[in-house]
C-alpha cells in the first residue's frame, strides 16, 4: 500500500500555469484510468476536482485539467488564482488487496 | 444536495474503543460504496476502509486491519466505523466519503488517542 509520489510543493504567480505530478506503478496509476485529484483548503474537507484521469465534475473550473502518461498522472491548473492556493492530492484505483491509494499531497502556493 | 455528517469522535485512551457514524442524505445511499479516509494532524490523506453498497465487499488498510470494522445500515442511511485497540497513531480527522473514487466528503470528526 505505498502512497503515490507527488512533489511536496509547487508555486506559481497569478495567471501562470502549474503542473503537479503523481507517480505510481503499473498496478495503480499506469494500469487503470481511475486517477482522481482533490483540492483541500486548510480546515476543510477534500473536494473532487478531476476523476478518471481527465474528467471534471460539474461546477469545477475548466482551468483544471488532468492527464496521464505511463505510470505518471498530472494535474494542470491554468490561469492561477489566489483561491487555488491549497493542498492537492491524487488518488488511484489499485490492483492490490486494497482498492484505493492516495498521493502524499502537494502544497500549491500562489505567489 | 448530498450531505455526509460524521459523529462520534473524541478523546480516548490508548487501547480504548470508539464508534464513528456517518449520516448520509440527498442521494440513494444503498446504491453507493462508502469509505473512511483519515488525516493525521498536518499530514496527508490515508485511505482506511471501504464497503460496497450491499456490504458484500469490505476492505481495510493494513494499518487498521484486525482493529477496525466498517459496517453500514442502508435502512438508516448510515455508515459506521468501530475502532478498537486504538493507538496514538490513529489520531486523525476521520472523513466519510461516497463512492470509489470518493466524490463527496463529510466535514470529518476528530479522533484523539492520548493518555
Amino acid at each position: 500500500q505505498s502512497a503515490l509520489t507527488q512533489p511536496a510543493s509547487v508555486s506559481g504567480s497569478p495567471g501562470q500555469s502549474i503542473t503537479i505530478s503523481c507517480t505510481g506503478t503499473s498496478s495503480d496509476v499506469g494500469g487503470y484510468n481511475y486517477v482522481s485529484w482533490y483540492q483541500q483548503h486548510p480546515g476543510k474537507a477534500p473536494k473532487l476536482m478531476i476523476y478518471e484521469v481527465s474528467n471534471r465534475p460539474s461546477g469545477v473550473s475548466n482551468r483544471f485539467s488532468g492527464s496521464k502518461s505511463g505510470n505518471t498522472a498530472s494535474l494542470t491548473i491554468s490561469g492561477l488564482q489566489a483561491e487555488d492556493e491549497a493542498d492537492y492530492y491524487c488518488s488511484s484505483y489499485t490492483s492490490s488487496s486494497t482498492p484505493l491509494v492516495f498521493g502524499g499531497g502537494t502544497k500549491l502556493t500562489v505567489l | 444536495e448530498v450531505q455526509l455528517v460524521e459523529s462520534g469522535g473524541g478523546l480516548v485512551k490508548p487501547g480504548g474503543s470508539l464508534r464513528l457514524s456517518c449520516a448520509a442524505s440527498g442521494f440513494t445511499f444503498s446504491s453507493y460504496s462508502m469509505n473512511w479516509v483519515r488525516q493525521a494532524p498536518g499530514k496527508g490523506l490515508e485511505w482506511v476502509s471501504s464497503i460496497s453498497s450491499s456490504s458484500s465487499y469490505i476492505y481495510y488498510a493494513d494499518s487498521v486491519k484486525g482493529r477496525f470494522t466498517i459496517s453500514r445500515d442502508n435502512a438508516k442511511n448510515s455508515l459506521y466505523l468501530q475502532m478498537n485497540s486504538l493507538r496514538a497513531e490513529d489520531t486523525a480527522v476521520y472523513y466519510c466519503a461516497r463512492g470509489l473514487p470518493p466524490d463527496y466528503w463529510g466535514q470529518g470528526t476528530l479522533v484523539t488517542v492520548s493518555s
